[in-house]
């Protein structure tokens, strides 16, 4: 069974910096790209990052590019998330994701919020 | 704003049909796979439909998806009031290497 469990999720202030992470497990983890995908409080999904299997391709939305860094450890089946330079707008759920290069995403952590205020 | 276009509420009663739209370009949905995703309320989003029209194990085929084009649609048949819950369309756009989202469409089942 696929398993995905988020962590450091919390409370920062504007400005701040917090890293994600997400363990995995119940697949052959360094075969599947991986995202992160946020939902703001009452909001719809937004597509955060993408990392390859073999970590060679990373891919940001504009709204985090040069702020976020997504990077994964195949030894220990993790991929985390680094947010620098947090701002308001930030603050969401974050959801550890299994896939989209496909066009789907077949599998979904339960989420870690990140609230950004001061 | 969303890359995609979705109503953003549709209603039917039990036992009827309701169909969600998801409308895209040429670059995301026009190039690529759709997928769609049933969020109930608190929880994470599932996987409901991928590669247009497939369906992951488990999942009843009371629902359907279908492509044409650079648009995408979910069909419910057979309506319950457990399938009341916000659903999303997506794909990656190849030509923008990224992920996109249609912005949701809260079902209600009167």
């Amino acid at each position: 069974e696929v398993q995905l469990l988020e962590s450091g999720g919390g409370l920062v202030q504007p400005g701040g910096s917090l890293r994600l992470s997400c363990a995995a497990s119940g697949f052959t983890f360094r075969s599947y790209d991986m995202s992160w995908v946020r939902q703001a409080p009452g909001k719809g999904l937004e597509w955060v990052s993408i990392v390859g299997g073999s970590s060679s391709t990373t891919y940001y939305a504009d709204s985090v590019k040069g702020r976020f860094t997504i990077s994964r450890d195949n030894s220990k089946n993790t991929l985390h998330l680094q947010m620098n330079s947090l701002r308001a707008e930030d603050t969401a759920v974050y959801y550890c994701a299994k896939g989209y290069y496909s066009g789907y995403v077949d599998h979904w952590g339960q989420g870690t919020l990140v609230t950004v205020s001061s | 704003q969303s890359v995609l276009t979705q109503p953003p509420s549709v209603s039917a009663a039990p036992g009827q049909k309701v169909t969600i739209s998801c409308s895209g370009s040429s670059s995301d949905i026009g190039n690529n796979y759709a997928s769609w995703y049933q969020q109930l309320p608190g929880t994470a989003p599932k996987l409901l439909i991928y590669e247009n029209n497939k369906r992951p194990s488990g999942i009843p085929d009371r629902f359907s998806g279908s492509k044409s084009g650079t648009s995408a649609t979910l069909d419910i048949t057979g309506l319950q009031t457990g399938d009341e819950a916000d659903y999303y369309c997506g794909t990656w756009d190849r030509s923008l290497s990224a992920g996109v989202f249609g912005g949701g469409t809260k079902l209600t089942v009167l």
